[in-house]
């Protein structure tokens, strides 16, 4: 099946310190959404992205839709330990926009030490 | 004022056990999924439902019934429980699919931790 490259798996980092994570595929996506999961709840929608190229932010956050259409990153500056949790990439095929159906990245794990 | 609710929030079964997962959404939403998580973190949709009506069936196994009684709830029933169905289970829920209106986006329960034994 379709399936979307998310990386890194893991990251150890110090307060402060600005993290980047991505997602990719070899299929085009018409959306590409980020979710956290923190640990025991379910994820939680951060940012979504619904063209080419687009660049939005929320807060500390700052997530792009890649031009080719077939990648997304998500920065997050001055990171604090409450950002502690799963990072998720997720993107809707073309096609899928009358299903309602996801495809999720394997998750980056963010682990911040004061 | 929960958007979105399971319960339980855990169930431990032993094997060929019969159980159910409850979901209610309180947002007027339109469309309400279920999700599997697995130990590794995964996250793949099992169903998704529209205004009652089954739209995904993910090739899931039978054993997996899912269940619509109105547009707030979506239940799973499980038959037959095996070891390999432990996992977390995630409801979710959407205006509607649409995600380029915005309206599509998923909100997530909590989760059920459902472990078989």
């Amino acid at each position: 099946g379709q399936q979307l490259n998310q990386s890194p798996q893991s990251m150890f980092i110090q307060e402060g310190e600005d993290v980047s994570m991505n997602c990719t595929s070899s299929s085009i996506f018409n959306t590409w959404l980020w979710y956290k999961q923190e640990p025991g709840e379910g994820p939680v929608l951060l940012i979504a992205l619904y063209k080419a190229g687009e660049l939005t932010s929320n807060g500390r956050l700052t997530a792009q839709f890649g031009i080719t259409r077939k990648d997304s990153f998500l920065n997050i500056s001055a990171s604090i330990p409450s950002d502690v949790g799963i990072y998720f990439c997720a993107g809707q095929l073309p096609g899928s926009s009358n299903t309602g159906k996801l495809i999720f990245g394997q998750g980056t794990t963010l682990q911040v030490k004061p | 004022d929960t958007a979105v609710s399971q319960t339980p929030k855990y169930l431990v079964t032993q094997m060929g056990n019969d159980k159910s997962i409850k979901c209610e959404q309180n947002l007027g939403h339109d469309t309400m999924y279920w999700y599997k998580q697995d130990s590794k973190k995964f996250l793949k949709i099992m169903f998704s439902y529209n205004n009652k009506e089954l739209i995904i069936n993910e090739t899931v196994p039978n054993r997996f019934s899912p269940k619509s009684p109105d547009k707030a709830h979506l239940n799973l029933h499980i038959n037959s429980l095996e070891l390999g169905d432990s996992a977390v289970y995630f409801c979710a829920s959407s205006q509607d699919f649409g995600l380029a209106g915005g309206t599509g986006e998923q909100f997530f329960g909590p989760g059920t931790r459902l472990t078989v034994l």
